[in-house]
Protein backbone atom coordinates (compact mmCIF):
# COMPACT_ATOMS: atom_id res chain seq x y z
CA UNK A 1 0.00 0.00 0.00
CA UNK A 2 1.04 3.43 -0.63
CA UNK A 3 1.18 5.52 2.81
CA UNK A 4 0.44 9.01 2.74
CA UNK A 5 1.97 11.28 5.48
CA UNK A 6 0.70 14.63 6.22
CA UNK A 7 2.22 17.63 8.11
CA UNK A 8 2.20 18.99 10.66
CA UNK A 9 -1.10 16.68 12.01
CA UNK A 10 -2.37 19.93 13.64
CA UNK A 11 -2.01 23.84 13.16
CA UNK A 12 -2.68 26.93 14.84
CA UNK A 13 -3.69 30.38 12.65
CA UNK A 14 -5.23 33.48 12.69
CA UNK A 15 -8.30 34.49 9.96
CA UNK A 16 -6.12 36.12 6.79
CA UNK A 17 -2.72 33.80 7.95
CA UNK A 18 -1.28 31.93 5.06
CA UNK A 19 -1.40 28.20 5.40
CA UNK A 20 0.64 25.46 3.79
CA UNK A 21 0.13 21.28 4.92
CA UNK A 22 2.33 18.98 3.14
CA UNK A 23 1.65 15.08 2.13
CA UNK A 24 4.11 12.99 0.97
CA UNK A 25 3.54 9.65 -0.81
CA UNK A 26 5.87 6.78 0.43
CA UNK A 27 6.62 6.25 -3.55
CA UNK A 28 6.15 8.31 -6.47
CA UNK A 29 2.18 8.68 -7.20
CA UNK A 30 2.94 11.19 -10.55
CA UNK A 31 0.11 13.69 -9.70
CA UNK A 32 -2.88 11.48 -8.38
CA UNK A 33 -3.62 13.17 -5.62
CA UNK A 34 -6.74 15.01 -4.44
CA UNK A 35 -7.19 17.24 -1.15
CA UNK A 36 -10.30 16.99 0.84
CA UNK A 37 -11.76 19.70 4.08
CA UNK A 38 -13.86 17.61 6.59
CA UNK A 39 -16.16 19.59 9.36
CA UNK A 40 -17.27 18.08 12.00
CA UNK A 41 -20.10 15.41 11.49
CA UNK A 42 -20.09 16.58 7.77
CA UNK A 43 -19.01 13.92 4.96
CA UNK A 44 -14.89 15.13 3.48
CA UNK A 45 -15.70 17.77 0.22
CA UNK A 46 -13.59 17.85 -2.57
CA UNK A 47 -10.94 20.70 -3.00
CA UNK A 48 -8.06 19.74 -4.71
CA UNK A 49 -8.03 16.81 -7.80
CA UNK A 50 -5.00 15.83 -9.87
CA UNK A 51 -2.63 18.08 -7.59
CA UNK A 52 -3.74 21.27 -8.82
CA UNK A 53 -6.76 21.09 -10.75
CA UNK A 54 -9.52 23.30 -8.18
CA UNK A 55 -13.06 21.48 -7.74
CA UNK A 56 -16.19 23.57 -9.06
CA UNK A 57 -17.14 26.17 -6.31
CA UNK A 58 -14.10 25.75 -4.79
CA UNK A 59 -13.18 29.68 -3.74
CA UNK A 60 -9.62 30.42 -5.11
CA UNK A 61 -7.66 30.59 -2.19
CA UNK A 62 -7.18 27.32 -1.93
CA UNK A 63 -4.37 26.11 -4.42
CA UNK A 64 -2.60 22.43 -4.41
CA UNK A 65 0.85 21.90 -5.84
CA UNK A 66 3.74 19.50 -6.03
CA UNK A 67 4.08 15.77 -8.19
CA UNK A 68 6.29 12.68 -7.20
CA UNK A 69 6.59 12.23 -3.87
CA UNK A 70 5.95 15.59 -2.49
CA UNK A 71 2.27 17.58 -2.50
CA UNK A 72 0.98 21.09 -1.12
CA UNK A 73 -2.29 22.82 0.07
CA UNK A 74 -2.05 26.15 0.14
CA UNK A 75 -5.27 28.38 1.95
CA UNK A 76 -3.64 31.99 0.78
CA UNK A 77 -6.09 34.07 3.38
CA UNK A 78 -7.84 31.60 6.02
CA UNK A 79 -11.46 32.88 6.36
CA UNK A 80 -14.01 31.72 9.57
CA UNK A 81 -15.06 28.65 7.51
CA UNK A 82 -11.74 27.20 6.32
CA UNK A 83 -11.22 25.79 10.17
CA UNK A 84 -11.42 22.31 9.62
CA UNK A 85 -9.53 19.04 8.90
CA UNK A 86 -8.24 18.41 5.68
CA UNK A 87 -7.28 15.19 4.56
CA UNK A 88 -4.87 14.48 1.12
CA UNK A 89 -5.45 11.04 -0.98
CA UNK A 90 -3.81 8.88 -3.71
CA UNK A 91 -5.78 7.36 -6.40
CA UNK A 92 -1.95 6.12 -8.47
CA UNK A 93 -2.61 2.51 -7.25
CA UNK A 94 -5.46 0.55 -5.18
CA UNK A 95 -5.99 0.32 -2.17
CA UNK A 96 -6.62 3.80 -2.50
CA UNK A 97 -5.09 5.85 0.85
CA UNK A 98 -5.70 8.90 2.62
CA UNK A 99 -2.94 11.05 4.86
CA UNK A 100 -3.66 11.19 8.65
CA UNK A 101 -5.16 14.62 8.60
CA UNK A 102 -4.56 18.23 9.44
CA UNK A 103 -6.61 20.03 11.88
CA UNK A 104 -6.57 23.88 11.15
CA UNK A 105 -7.48 25.62 14.54
CA UNK A 106 -8.39 29.22 15.36
CA UNK A 107 -5.32 31.00 17.14
CA UNK B 1 -27.10 17.81 -8.74
CA UNK B 2 -25.88 13.62 -7.60
CA UNK B 3 -26.61 13.04 -4.16
CA UNK B 4 -26.00 10.05 -2.42
CA UNK B 5 -27.90 8.57 0.85
CA UNK B 6 -26.75 5.90 2.87
CA UNK B 7 -29.46 3.53 4.92
CA UNK B 8 -29.07 0.02 6.76
CA UNK B 9 -28.97 -0.72 10.23
CA UNK B 10 -27.43 1.54 12.84
CA UNK B 11 -26.31 -1.47 15.18
CA UNK B 12 -24.53 -4.70 14.04
CA UNK B 13 -23.76 -7.61 16.78
CA UNK B 14 -20.42 -8.97 16.63
CA UNK B 15 -20.03 -12.09 14.15
CA UNK B 16 -22.94 -11.21 12.26
CA UNK B 17 -23.03 -9.27 8.96
CA UNK B 18 -23.23 -5.30 8.53
CA UNK B 19 -25.35 -4.37 5.40
CA UNK B 20 -25.59 -0.70 3.91
CA UNK B 21 -27.15 0.46 0.66
CA UNK B 22 -26.47 3.65 -0.92
CA UNK B 23 -29.22 5.20 -3.20
CA UNK B 24 -28.29 7.46 -5.91
CA UNK B 25 -30.12 10.54 -7.05
CA UNK B 26 -30.18 13.73 -9.86
CA UNK B 27 -28.04 10.92 -12.25
CA UNK B 28 -28.20 7.33 -13.67
CA UNK B 29 -25.30 4.78 -11.85
CA UNK B 30 -25.45 2.85 -14.87
CA UNK B 31 -23.91 6.22 -17.16
CA UNK B 32 -20.48 7.48 -17.41
CA UNK B 33 -17.07 6.12 -16.27
CA UNK B 34 -17.35 6.76 -12.46
CA UNK B 35 -17.01 4.37 -9.82
CA UNK B 36 -18.94 3.91 -6.50
CA UNK B 37 -16.95 3.47 -3.33
CA UNK B 38 -17.68 2.85 0.48
CA UNK B 39 -15.37 4.84 2.49
CA UNK B 40 -15.64 4.23 7.07
CA UNK B 41 -14.16 6.40 9.31
CA UNK B 42 -14.10 5.81 13.06
CA UNK B 43 -14.69 8.24 15.48
CA UNK B 44 -12.04 10.73 16.18
CA UNK B 45 -10.08 8.64 13.32
CA UNK B 46 -8.75 8.82 9.60
CA UNK B 47 -10.55 7.73 6.47
CA UNK B 48 -10.24 4.21 4.92
CA UNK B 49 -10.93 3.70 1.59
CA UNK B 50 -13.14 -0.04 1.63
CA UNK B 51 -13.46 -0.94 -2.20
CA UNK B 52 -15.51 0.07 -5.66
CA UNK B 53 -17.63 -0.70 -7.78
CA UNK B 54 -17.93 0.01 -11.90
CA UNK B 55 -21.51 -0.09 -13.15
CA UNK B 56 -20.24 -3.54 -15.08
CA UNK B 57 -20.22 -4.84 -11.85
CA UNK B 58 -16.39 -4.88 -11.53
CA UNK B 59 -15.06 -4.49 -8.07
CA UNK B 60 -12.40 -3.38 -6.33
CA UNK B 61 -11.29 -4.01 -2.34
CA UNK B 62 -8.73 -3.31 0.48
CA UNK B 63 -7.06 -5.91 0.96
CA UNK B 64 -7.20 -5.46 4.60
CA UNK B 65 -10.90 -6.13 4.18
CA UNK B 66 -11.02 -7.89 1.36
CA UNK B 67 -11.99 -11.72 2.71
CA UNK B 68 -14.85 -9.82 4.51
CA UNK B 69 -16.07 -7.06 2.08
CA UNK B 70 -18.86 -7.43 -1.47
CA UNK B 71 -19.93 -4.72 -2.99
CA UNK B 72 -22.57 -4.93 -5.36
CA UNK B 73 -24.76 -2.84 -8.07
CA UNK B 74 -28.23 -2.46 -8.73
CA UNK B 75 -28.55 -0.17 -11.54
CA UNK B 76 -32.35 -0.63 -11.88
CA UNK B 77 -32.52 0.65 -8.74
CA UNK B 78 -29.85 3.23 -8.80
CA UNK B 79 -28.34 1.38 -5.91
CA UNK B 80 -25.40 0.33 -4.84
CA UNK B 81 -24.48 -2.10 -1.58
CA UNK B 82 -21.84 -3.25 0.82
CA UNK B 83 -21.48 -6.18 2.88
CA UNK B 84 -19.05 -6.65 5.98
CA UNK B 85 -18.96 -10.26 7.46
CA UNK B 86 -17.93 -11.06 10.90
CA UNK B 87 -17.75 -7.64 12.29
CA UNK B 88 -16.40 -6.80 15.68
CA UNK B 89 -16.30 -3.53 17.62
CA UNK B 90 -13.26 -2.35 15.26
CA UNK B 91 -15.87 -1.97 12.23
CA UNK B 92 -17.63 0.50 14.21
CA UNK B 93 -17.17 3.41 11.90
CA UNK B 94 -19.23 6.05 10.11
CA UNK B 95 -19.63 4.79 6.61
CA UNK B 96 -19.77 7.00 3.71
CA UNK B 97 -20.51 5.96 0.50
CA UNK B 98 -19.17 8.36 -2.41
CA UNK B 99 -18.81 9.01 -6.24
CA UNK B 100 -15.35 8.57 -7.80
CA UNK B 101 -14.87 10.06 -10.81
CA UNK B 102 -11.98 10.21 -13.69
CA UNK B 103 -10.02 12.71 -14.10
CA UNK B 104 -7.65 11.21 -16.62
CA UNK B 105 -4.75 8.75 -16.58
CA UNK B 106 -4.67 7.13 -12.79
CA UNK B 107 -6.74 10.69 -11.24
CA UNK B 108 -9.20 9.63 -9.69
CA UNK B 109 -11.40 12.23 -7.09
CA UNK B 110 -14.08 11.56 -4.62
CA UNK B 111 -16.68 14.56 -6.07
CA UNK B 112 -20.25 13.51 -4.24
CA UNK B 113 -20.80 12.11 -0.97
CA UNK B 114 -23.51 10.35 0.97
CA UNK B 115 -23.85 12.36 4.89
CA UNK B 116 -22.62 9.13 6.66
CA UNK B 117 -24.53 6.72 8.69
CA UNK B 118 -22.61 5.30 12.23
CA UNK B 119 -22.89 1.63 12.34
CA UNK B 120 -21.91 0.34 15.92
CA UNK B 121 -20.91 -3.16 16.64
CA UNK B 122 -22.10 -4.30 20.01
CA UNK B 123 -23.90 -7.05 21.46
Amino acid sequence: DIQMTQSPSSLSASVGDRVTITCRASQSISRNLSWYQQKPGKAPKLLIYAASSLQRGIPSRFSGSGSGTDFTLTISSLQPEDFATYYCQQSDSTPWTFGQGTKVEIK
Amino acid sequence: QVQLQESGPGLVKPSQTLSLTCTVSGGSIGSGSYSWIWIRQPAGKGLEWIGRIYNSGTTNYNPSLKSRVTISVDTSKNQFSLELTSVTAADTAVYYCARAAPGGYSVWYFDYWGQGTLVTVSS
